[in-house]
Order: C-alpha cells, then sequence, then structure tokens
C-alpha cells in the first residue's frame, strides 16, 4: 500500500545510549536500503539488503553500526555508544527487486540528535 | 575511487528562468545516472534516470538530462522553472556491477524559485 515508512521521525539520545532505527519497506519490495544525511552532505550509503542477506557492510562507518533485516521485510539500524558525530536523518529506501539501476524508493527518515 | 560532484550548493532564481545543473561523475565503467528531489518536508523522490541508449532522458515535471560520455556529465535542465520547483536536488551514480553496487549520490544542489 503506503510508501517506505520509517520510525521513530526523531530521536534524540544521550551520548553513548544505544538507539534503534526501524524501517518498513514497500510490501514485496526485496531490497532495502540505509543512508545517512548529515548536515551540508550529500547521502552517504550505508548497507543493503537482498532479502534477509546483507552481502556488503562495508559502508557501515563504525563496528558501533549493525542492520538486521527479518521475514525479508521490516529492518533496523542499530547504532550502540552514540556519538555525536552520529547525529544525522537516517534514510532507509526500497526497491521491488536489487538490480543494476532500480529505482530506490526513499522514506521520510529518521532525524537523530545526539547530546 | 568514484566520486559525483554537483557544481552548486545553491541557485536562487526567478519564476520563468532556465535552470540547468551540473553533475559529473569520475567512474569510467558501466554508467547508470540518477536525479533525485527532495521538495521541502516531502521524501526523496526520482526525477529521471540514465541506463542506456537515448543520452538525453526525460523525467517528471518537465526535467530533462543530458549524458555526454565525453565530458562524464549528467547536467539537469528545465526550460522554465516554476515556484514549486523550489527543492534539494540530488545528482547519483550506480557504481558497481550487475552482482553488487551502490548508489554514490553528490551533495546536493539547494534550488530557490523566487516568484
Amino acid at each position: 500500500g503506503a510508501g517506505v515508512s520509517q520510525s521513530p521521525s526523531n530521536k534524540v539520545t544521550e551520548k553513548g545510549k544505544d538507539v534503534e532505527l526501524r524501517c518498513d519497506p514497500i510490501s514485496g519490495h526485496t531490497a532495502l536500503y540505509w543512508y545517512r544525511q548529515s548536515l551540508g552532505q550529500g547521502l552517504e550509503f550505508l548497507i543493503y539488503f537482498q532479502g534477509n542477506s546483507a552481502p556488503d557492510k562495508s559502508g557501515l562507518p563504525s563496528d558501533r553500526f549493525s542492520a538486521e533485516r527479518t521475514g525479508g521485510s521490516v529492518s533496523t539500524l542499530t547504532i550502540q555508544r552514540t556519538q555525536q558525530e552520529d547525529s544525522a536523518v537516517y534514510l532507509c529506501a526500497s526497491s521491488l527487486v536489487w538490480v543494476r539501476g532500480e529505482t530506490q524508493y526513499f522514506g521520510p527518515g529518521t532525524r537523530l540528535l545526539v547530546l | 575511487a568514484q566520486s559525483v560532484s554537483q557544481h552548486n550548493h545553491h541557485v536562487i532564481l526567478s519564476e520563468a528562468a532556465s535552470l540547468e545543473l551540473g553533475c559529473n561523475y569520475s567512474y569510467g565503467g558501466t554508467v547508470n545516472l540518477f536525479w533525485y528531489v527532495q521538495y521541502p518536508g516531502q521524501h526523496l523522490q526520482l526525477l529521471l534516470k540514465y541506463f542506456s541508449g537515448d543520452p538525453l532522458v526525460k523525467g517528471i515535471k518537465g526535467f530533462e538530462a543530458e549524458f555526454i560520455k565525453s565530458k562524464f556529465s549528467f547536467n539537469l535542465r528545465k526550460p522554465s522553472v516554476q515556484w514549486s520547483d523550489t527543492a534539494e536536488y540530488f545528482c547519483a551514480s550506480w557504481r558497481g556491477t550487475d552482482s553488487w553496487g551502490k548508489l554514490q549520490f553528490g551533495a546536493g544542489t539547494q534550488v530557490v524559485v523566487t516568484p
């Protein structure tokens, strides 16, 4: 039905705390992507999933970042021991399949602020 | 390493003026290029994309882009802008092969159209 949804829309946390960001892709989309958009920066690719599998995790900024996808649907991005430099908008996107050039549909993002 | 560069960070123009936003990519292999737009308060959405064939690509809302391989460019154009074209525009390039890859985005161009 609807497009990609993300929750929460905004998250304020204290440095050192863990946060979980959730993404619900468009129903039937097998590929899912996470990006980060920092102030004044473009979109930085973090990770993608084909089904439940993440073939390339090299885009994750540090080992404090992890992501999983279960049931080929919902995905969570977890940031452990958050730092102030983690403050950004985290965007999720999905596409029908994972093929070169496939159109990605983006969610509204989660705005994370680490104090 | 591949990169996508957008020439202007901010553009201000009047309604009915013509718009051209520059985008250059550095990857020399198979190229898939995209322009995404983010209207105020809305999700990122695809404007147009180049996959193969005709280098002049037409997208939604009267936008078009021309792929010039010799110049590694994919500039976005619109002959006559409207106030509703106020948005942030992102150029992106697919980096990879058929078996792995990711979208690499430029830093974005903020376009403001004044009445």
